[in-house]
C-alpha cells in the first residue's frame, strides 16, 4: 500500500529565507504532483514530475524528483509573504493509473 | 472560462438525509474525480470516472454513489448522510491520467 509522508507539517519562516519541504513515498511510482491551497480555497497545480531526476522551477519554487530514493523536494528561495499557503504532494498509485495518494500537506507561514 | 464548478458551496444536513453534489466542467476533460478533505489529512479519492457512462471506486467509496451521464457532469450522492461524512468535498477533472487535475472550489458539508 502506497503511503505518502510530508515533512514538516507546519513551517513558519521569515521573508527572504530559503527552505525545503520533503515528500517521501513508500512504493515505486512514476508520477508526482505538487499543489498549493490557500485557506478556504481550491487547489492549484504547481508541478508535475514524471521521471527520475525531473526538476521544474516556477518563480521562487523549485521541485525535484528522485524515484530511486522515493523522494521529492519543494524548495523555496528567498521566501515572500505571498507564498504562504498549504502545499500538498500527491503520488500516483502503482495499482491504478487514475488514483493519487496525497500527503497531509505542509502549512507554510511566511512572516514579513 | 469557468473551469470546474461545484454546487452547492455549503450545506447542512441532518443524519439520514440524502443529497446530491453536482460537479460541472467545461474543459472537455475525460477524467473526473470526487475527493474529500478532512483536517490534518490529505485528500482521499471517493470515486472517479474515466469517461461518460463510467465510474469506479476510489479509496473511500462507502456511503457514496456517483453518476456520469454526461461528459461534463459528475454527480456525488449521499443516500443516508452520517456525521462521519462531514467534510469538504472537492471535484476535479483532467484531460489525461498523467496531467494535473483541475479542482473546483469545494463543497463544505456538515451533517448533524
Amino acid at each position: 500500500e502506497l503511503k505518502v509522508e510530508q515533512n514538516p507539517l507546519f513551517l513558519s519562516m521569515q521573508e527572504g529565507k530559503n527552505y525545503t519541504i520533503y515528500c517521501n513515498y513508500s512504493t515505486t511510482s512514476d508520477r508526482l504532483y505538487w499543489y498549493r491551497q490557500d485557506p478556504g480555497k481550491s487547489l492549484e497545480s504547481l508541478f508535475v514530475l514524471l521521471s527520475n531526476g525531473a526538476v521544474k522551477q516556477e518563480g521562487r519554487l523549485m521541485a525535484s524528483l528522485d524515484t530511486k530514493a522515493r523522494l521529492s523536494t519543494l524548495h523555496i528561495t528567498a521566501a515572500v509573504h505571498d507564498l504562504s499557503a498549504t502545499y500538498f504532494c500527491a503520488v500516483g498509485s502503482p495499482d491504478s493509473n487514475y488514483q493519487l495518494i496525497w500527503g497531509a500537506g505542509t502549512k507554510l507561514i511566511i512572516k514579513p | 472560462n469557468a473551469g470546474v464548478t461545484q454546487t452547492p458551496k455549503f450545506r447542512v444536513l441532518k443524519t439520514g438525509q440524502s443529497m446530491t453534489l453536482l460537479c460541472a466542467q467545461d474543459m472537455n476533460h475525460e477524467y473526473m474525480y470526487w475527493y474529500r478533505q478532512d483536517p490534518g489529512m490529505g485528500l482521499r479519492l471517493i470515486h472517479y470516472s474515466v469517461g461518460e457512462g463510467t465510474t469506479a471506486k476510489g479509496e473511500v467509496p462507502d456511503g457514496y454513489n456517483v453518476s456520469r451521464l454526461k461528459k461534463q457532469n459528475f454527480l456525488l450522492g449521499l443516500e443516508s448522510a452520517a456525521p462521519s461524512q462531514t467534510s469538504v468535498y472537492f471535484c476535479a477533472s483532467s484531460y489525461r491520467e498523467n496531467q494535473p487535475q483541475h479542482f473546483g472550489d469545494g463543497t463544505r458539508l456538515s451533517i448533524l
